[in-house]
């Protein structure tokens, strides 16, 4: 069974910041998926990557497969950024049978 | 396209009563699943089917069932309510595996 640790668990940082969170996984995978939720919100998909790095707006996100760790980047952090950040994998197989989770990363940004 | 819709959004039941949550996907899934979302806790799967009449069981499916007759259609079923089911629950979908997931609004339900 995949283990799925992130880190930091919160985070509090100042308008404008630049945030890095990230994810490290025991077991090898086939993807590696990062999740945004907003306090009472569903969940919205950010990224699916198996390699390399994938860039939207100001989310960056990287993965290093013979390392087992990846990585969120947010440039010019701002207050609507503030959500809960999930990591999440698919196991080699393909994940057919589901996700799994990393606990998050609660990410608050002050104006 | 509405995505993946979960009703009811919150609901209160008492121990021993039991519900369906709701859960539709207009995309033509093939893959839907059920979570359970837990304080401080990631989430775990429950039930999960991979195209209509298949189902399969998660990692915490005691005291749940499922069905899924059409494509578009993942109900979860609470037989006998117990307070350990309190939770928030996510339905999700997925085209195939190695894809992009879909979630639900969420359905926060507590039981007293």
């Amino acid at each position: 069974k995949n283990e799925v640790e992130q880190s930091p668990q919160n985070l509090t940082a100042q308008e404008g910041e630049f945030i890095t969170i990230n994810c490290s996984y025991s077991v090898g995978i086939s993807a590696l998926h990062w999740l945004q939720q907003h306090p009472g919100g569903g969940i919205v998909s950010l990224f699916m990557l198996s390699s390399g790095k994938k860039k939207h707006g100001r989310l960056i996100a990287t993965i290093n497969i013979q390392e087992k760790h990846s990585s969120l980047h947010i440039t010019a952090s701002h207050p609507r950024d503030s959500a809960v950040y999930i990591c999440a994998v698919s196991g080699r197989g393909g994940g057919a049978d589901g996700l799994t989770f990393g606990k998050g990363t609660h990410l608050i940004i002050q104006p | 396209n509405a995505g993946v819709t979960q009703t009811p959004k919150f609901r209160i039941l008492k121990i021993g009563q039991s519900m369906t949550l709701q859960c539709t996907q207009d995309m033509n899934h093939n893959y839907m699943y059920w979570y359970r979302q837990d304080p401080g806790m990631g989430l775990k799967l429950i039930y999960y089917s991979v195209g209509a009449g298949i189902t399969d069981k998660g990692e915490v499916p005691n005291g749940y069932n499922v069905s899924r007759s059409t494509t578009e259609d993942f109900p979860l079923r609470l037989e006998l309510a117990a307070p350990s089911q309190t939770s928030v629950y996510f339905c999700a979908s997925r085209t195939t595996h190695n894809t992009e997931a879909f979630f639900g609004q969420g359905t926060r339900l507590t039981v007293v």
